[in-house]
């Protein structure tokens, strides 16, 4: 089954709006992370959240977390162009041990 | 600091043909290493991860098989190219135990004429 399921596939703000992007998975995980990927270029990872977990920062990333509904957001706040990527939502499960399972990312495109 | 060195950038193919990729992490011991595709657009699909020299785990059946001679070294071949094997190759190492990220190269566009 498909997990870490994106949503919106593509989204598109002006500078300095803040961007959401959400992702919903289907089995019990014991972590969820997130990437962004540049054009061309590897993944590079940005948060990690733990089950056990319902929030989290970094800079102007803002992840939650809801086991109850299995999904996740992703807010990043004042975005810049250079915030321009896909951004991919990532689990492992109780039983995947250090595999992830990817989802199909939201494309942002952050306007000047 | 460790580093991740993947090649080459972009390989083009034809049909039939071999495939050797190659994939070397540096600064850093036993990691998991992992070989995943990515269609245009699409998210990772893995297609093969290593927990140790020699010990190769099969995700998807395909046209591909994974090698790992050595602990920091990680090879992705093919004998006979498919068209349905081009796409975009990521390589990804991670230390060994769940909860911590993968940090991946920079990836190999293969293209198959």
């Amino acid at each position: 089954s498909q997990q870490g399921e994106e949503d919106p596939q593509a989204l598109s703000i002006q500078e300095g709006e803040n961007a959401t992007m959400n992702c919903s998975y289907k089995t019990s995980i014991n972590n969820l992370q997130w990437y962004r990927q540049n054009s061309g270029r590897g993944l590079v990872h940005l948060i990690l959240i733990r089950s056990n977990e319902r929030e989290k920062h970094s800079g102007r990333l803002r992840v939650t977390l809801d086991t109850s509904k299995k999904s996740s957001s992703l807010l990043i706040t004042a975005s810049r162009a250079a915030d321009t990527a896909s951004y991919f939502c990532a689990t492992d499960g109780e039983t995947s041990g250090s595999r992830l399972t990817f989802g199909e990312g939201t494309q942002l495109t952050v306007n000047p | 600091s460790q580093t991740i060195h993947q090649w080459p950038a972009t390989l083009v193919q034809p049909v039939g043909s071999p495939l050797s990729l190659e994939c070397t992490v540096e600064g850093t011991s036993n990691p998991n290493l992992y070989w995943y595709r990515q269609a245009a657009g699409r998210g990772l699909q893995l297609l093969f991860y290593s927990v140790g020299i020699g010990q190769i785990s099969s995700e998807v059946p395909q046209n591909l098989s994974a090698s790992r001679p050595q602990d920091r070294q990680f090879i992705l071949s093919s004998k006979k190219l498919l068209l349905s094997d081009s796409g975009f190759y990521l390589c990804a190492w991670s230390v060994l135990y769940s909860n911590q990220p993968q940090h991946f190269g920079d990836g190999t566009r293969l293209s198959i004429l």
